[in-house]
């Protein structure tokens, strides 16, 4: 069974400095994909960084990265110059094609950008 | 714009009532899933179809049904409805099987019963 484990429930970050985001998942699968989503207060899901398993480098896009540990099977997610848009929550998220495209979230972080 | 579009976006009902969400996936995407989000919860599964057949049931209550039809538009039923169900009902598409993998979330539906 896949399982998706965010260790801070909630955690807050001065506007315009950095903050990282915990995410691991135990998994017995080799082929996968890992996401972060973020759910700001209006409650849509906006996908904010995805990782393939098969690609050592590190997501990035634009003030968002990833820090992808596949031996540690561990996937952090990074803000830089943290914005007061970013305050959300945010979801980690786990697929492998082998178990049917099934997608497994944890139970989120609730990111406070304080100004 | 996701281009998953759920209706209605909000509905407010009565205990003992059923109710029914609409669901229509991005263009191309095979996968439908359904998630309930209560208050300040995260996301539970509900379930998954894939081209019309049911592909992953996770804690959806007996309840509660749903179907992909032909057209690939998803309903999810909920009858018999208690307070504890209102919350907010997310639909997500995928393209079902490969890469891309990621899910594309509909805005929601907000059901409250009262």
């Amino acid at each position: 069974a896949q399982t998706v484990t965010q260790s801070q429930p909630e955690m807050s970050v001065q506007e315009a400095e950095t903050v990282t985001l915990s995410c691991t998942y135990d998994t017995s699968e080799n082929n996968y994909y890992l996401f972060w989503y973020k759910q700001p207060p209006s409650r849509q899901m906006i996908l904010v960084i995805r990782q393939e398993a098969y690609k050592q480098q590190n997501a990035t896009e634009n003030r968002f990265s990833v820090n992808f540990q596949k031996a540690a099977k561990s996937f952090s997610l990074k803000i830089s110059d943290s914005q007061l848009g970013d305050t959300a929550m945010y979801f980690c998220a786990f697929m492998a094609p082998n178990t049917g495209n099934q997608f497994y979230f944890g139970t989120g972080t609730s990111l406070t950008v304080i100004p | 714009d996701s281009g998953v579009t759920q209706t209605p976006k909000h509905l407010i009902t009565a205990t003992g009532q059923r109710v029914t969400l609409r669901c229509s996936p991005r263009s191309g995407d095979l996968s439908v899933y359904w998630y309930q989000q209560s208050l300040d919860q995260g996301l539970q599964f509900l379930i998954q179809y894939y081209n019309g057949e049911e592909r992953a049931k996770g804690n959806i209550l007996e309840r509660f049904s749903a179907q992909q039809f032909p057209d690939l538009h998803s309903e999810l039923n909920l009858s018999s409805l208690e307070l504890g169900d209102s919350a907010l009902y997310f639909c997500a598409s995928s393209v079902g099987q490969g890469w891309p993998g990621e899910l594309f979330f509909g805005e929601g539906s907000r059901l409250t019963v009262l």
